[in-house]
């Protein structure tokens, strides 16, 4: 089982859709969650982090459900511009530290 | 906000030869990178953790040997691909944690390598 599991997709969507991916992680220790974006052929950048209270950012909300150990992200009123990979980042304990553990990407495209 | 360099964003090289990748944090201190590899249409797979002034952690399956990590400073580490092979093209992106660890990180620009 992989530590960090996403539906890769892809998922696609018409412009003005909302559109919801989540994300379980293994261990229940994890610290510190985060949704980042990853263009085609680019770095990936950071989204948003997430917390437990949830946390909104425009049309974007993450969310975090520890007792179920999943991430949520919800997209609204979705853009063209929206279109790339989304991947959630789970800090992991490993050695006595925390080691960021990505997910595969979701893929999301949005068409007009 | 904060800012990781890598460099070089390109390069092509001939099989057998090595290559060295810098990444380098710009505006604040980093005692972790990572580095990790992307081929296309996967995941980022983490390579090594690499700690300012300490040896490289590798996780299973990555040859220490082959890819040499040097964390010298608290704002440069490099990865050198040493007798790159054609199988060793693809995209390698570091990462950086600040000193102050908030739990997030911050993405160099990556570098594609092609080895013929």
């Amino acid at each position: 089982r992989k530590e960090v599991e996403q539906d890769p997709g892809p998922f696609n969507v018409p412009e003005g859709a909302t559109v919801a991916f989540n994300c379980t992680y293994s261990n229940s220790a994890s610290q510190s969650f985060f949704w980042y974006r990853q263009d085609c052929r680019k770095e990936p950048k950071l989204l948003m982090s997430v917390y437990s209270s949830g946390n909104e950012d425009g049309r974007f909300t993450a969310q975090l459900n520890r007792a179920s150990q999943y991430i949520s992200l919800l997209i609204r009123d979705s853009k063209l511009s929206d279109s790339a990979t989304y991947l959630c980042v789970v800090n992991m304990p490993s050695g006595g530290s925390y080691i960021p553990t990505f997910g595969r990407g979701t893929s999301l495209i949005v068409h007009p | 906000g904060a800012v990781v360099s890598q460099h070089p964003s390109w390069v092509i090289c001939k099989s057998g030869t090595s290559v060295k990748i810098e990444c380098r944090s710009l505006d604040f201190q980093a005692t972790t990178m990572f580095w990790y590899r992307q081929f296309p249409k996967q995941s980022l797979m983490l390579m090594a953790t690499s700690n300012e002034g300490s040896k490289a952690t590798y996780e299973q399956g990555v040859e220490k040997d082959k890819f040499l990590i040097n964390h010298a400073s608290l704002t440069l580490s490099t990865l050198t691909v040493t007798s790159a092979h054609p199988e060793d093209s693809s995209f390698y992106i570091c990462s950086a944690r600040p000193t102050r660890n908030t739990g997030e990180l911050f993405f160099g620009e990556g570098s594609r390598l092609t080895v013929l």
